[in-house]
């Protein structure tokens, strides 16, 4: 059973440039969800999206958004990027919405780096 | 508020040795979920174990075992006979129970086991 794939693996970009990334979710699995991992914050979530809806939303600003799609891929977005959005981007996803079965599992992110 | 708190930054052993990582986690939830996460320098963060709030049950896998203790809000990991292998950062996680796979995570313990 193929895992949840992220593309791309890594990119570079330039201040007030965007970025799209995009994550497959193993398959059968319906909610999605966005993390934002960097050294001087951690592990910070982003966003959840079940059947193409966004469930929740971190503490971020309005430049990162993100989207389902009926397959259950998601991409996310980030407008106008800063410096400070260099980061490893991870994708998760778990069979259901929080609850018993609410494992998440995660693809190998995407590296971003802006300059 | 939810946090979840790792106050080892990093730890080195020796193989063979056994090393306990320690998570401290605070919730207001009387049901919720706590996780361990294993992150090799690839970056994919592979899960280990869930273990629910009501289930207080210690649990062996193998070399890991894990001793959840509600009454000390503690959920620790112990690998026994550590190997070069489990050279990585460990995430210690918490989610809650409301429908929303939001997790929150610690700072991570990075394990380096020397040969």
């Amino acid at each position: 059973k193929a895992g949840v794939t992220q593309t791309p693996r890594y990119l570079i970009k330039t201040r007030g440039q965007q970025v799209t990334l995009s994550c497959s979710p193993i398959s059968g699995h319906r909610s999605v969800s966005w993390y934002q991992q960097t050294p001087g914050q951690g592990l910070q979530f982003l966003f959840e999206y079940f059947s193409e809806t966004q469930r929740n939303k971190g503490n971020f600003p309005g430049r990162f958004s993100g989207r389902q799609f009926s397959n259950s891929r998601s991409e996310m977005n980030v407008s106008t990027l800063e410096l400070g959005d260099s980061a490893l981007y991870l994708c998760a996803s778990s069979s259901e919405p929080g609850g018993p079965g609410n494992t998440i599992y995660f693809g190998e992110g995407s590296w971003l780096t802006v300059v | 508020a939810q946090k979840v708190t790792q106050a080892q930054t990093e730890i080195s052993v020796v193989e063979k040795e056994d090393v306990t990582l320690d998570c401290v986690y605070e919730t207001r939830d009387t049901t919720y979920y706590l996780f361990w996460y294993k992150q090799p320098p690839s970056g994919e963060l592979v899960f280990l174990i869930r273990r629910n709030s009501f289930d207080e049950q210690n649990e062996i896998s193998g070399r890991y075992s894990w001793n959840f203790q509600k009454s000390t809000s503690s959920f620790n990991f112990t690998i026994t006979a550590s190997q070069v292998v489990d050279s990585a950062v460990y995430f210690c996680a918490l989610s809650e129970a409301n429908g929303v796979n939001k997790f929150y995570f610690g700072s991570g313990t990075k394990l380096n086991v020397k040969p």
